[in-house]
This record gives structure tokens, sequence and C-alpha cells, in this order.
């Protein structure tokens, strides 16, 4: 019962390095999101992806690209890291895009940008 | 952007005691979520409410939705270290077609 998978679990970039941020679910849901947690701020949402073959802007886009590349995966990736995309990064899915379904979180991505 | 915002910010209470924590704002959600989430976990979904005044129970923790929507409280009676955690609540609006956080309220209940 895997659920959501995030690679890796922790990371460290100098800035202006580039890497991508893995996640993959085995739920069969139609709907991905990446999420960023910086402490007393809650969830931002960076993009998500309501289906297959879709994917749009959330509240925080600057800085980052993802890629639906198949129902089960979206990458995230951070071109030229900076200071201030440190933050915790987490990957969700749900059966839609309709928050009355329940999403299910991965295990966070916690990434330090020096 | 529509703005949720959660009080109290922290809470540090005594086991046995109960709480209140509340998720306010001033625009119109069709539903609303309440998550837990443990240090180092990700959040995990306890509720969804959905129509006005609508209140759910689960074991200890009583949801209500407020009447126009836009508000709604989780109630924690006889609180136990295991409650434990950050709770944020989450708004979907239809139109929008995204869900926003509040920046959650963290709680500890001593032994």
């Amino acid at each position: 019962n895997a659920g959501v998978t995030q690679t890796p679990k922790f990371q460290v970039l100098k800035t202006g390095q580039s890497m991508t941020l893995q996640c993959a679910q085995d739920m069969n849901h139609n709907s991905m999101y990446w999420y960023r947690q910086d402490p007393g701020m809650g969830l931002r949402l960076i993009y998500y992806s309501a289906s297959e073959g879709t994917t749009d802007k959330g509240e925080v886009p600057n800085g980052y690209n993802v890629s639906r590349l198949n129902k089960r995966e979206f990458s995230l990736r951070l071109e030229s890291a900076a200071p201030s995309q440190t933050s915790v990064y987490f990957c969700a899915s749900s059966e839609w895009g309709n928050m009355n379904t329940e999403a299910f979180f991965g295990q966070g991505t916690r990434l330090t940008v020096v | 952007t529509q703005l949720l915002e959660q009080s109290p910010q922290f809470l540090s209470i005594q086991e046995g005691e109960n709480l209140t924590v509340y998720c306010n704002s001033s625009s119109v959600f069709s539903s609303l979520q309440w998550y837990r989430q443990e240090p180092g976990e990700g959040p995990v979904l306890l509720v969804t409410v959905v129509t006005g005044g609508e209140v759910k129970k689960l074991k200890r923790l009583t949801f209500q939705f407020g009447d126009a929507r836009k508000d709604s409280s989780l109630h924690i009676t006889a609180a136990q270290p295991g409650d434990t955690g950050l709770y944020l609540c989450a708004g979907y609006n239809t139109n929008a077609g995204k869900s926003t956080f509040g920046d959650g309220t963290t709680l500890t209940v001593k032994p």
C-alpha cells in the first residue's frame, strides 16, 4: 500500500543548480498536485494536473515547471534553484480535482538551497 | 486569492481538556476539509463537510461547517497526547477549481 511516493526525501542544492522532484501514485488517481510548505504558512499550491495530459499553475508557480509523464507520475523541476525555494515539498493525488474527494499526500521532500 | 484564516496559530493544553480551533474566510466554499499532519509526514484527511450547518463527528472530534459555508470549527473533547499535530483546513471553490489551505493550528497535548 505505497500510496504516493516522493523522491528524494532530502536534498541540498547550491544556488543556481537544477533538480527534479519525482512523484508517483499507485491509486489510479486522475488529479495530482505539488505544494510547498513553509513554517507558519500552511500549504501553497505550486502546480496541479487535473487529469493526464493537463497541467495548470497554482498560487506560486514562478521558478518551477512540471511534467505529467503519465497517469502515475507528476514531476516538479527547479531549473535554477534559489534560497527562497528552501521548503518542504509535498506531492498529492486525488481521484478527481474536485476536493470533495480525498487528497492523499506523500511524505514530503525537504529541500535546502544554500 | 481566497484566504482562510485559522486560529489560534498555536495551542498547548493538558491531557483531558477540551479545545476548539477555527477556520474563517470572507469567501464561500463549496466544501471544506480538515487535515491533520504529524511531524515529518504529509497531511491526512480527517473529514470533508459540504452542506452549510453540517456537523460531523469522528470519535472525540466534532466538525462544523458554518451556515454560510464561509467558516468551520473543529472541537476536540478530552484531548489526548496522540491528538498532537498540525491541523489544517482547506476550502474548495468550484468556480476557481482549486483548494486553498489555511496556515494551520499547531496543537500540543501534554500528558
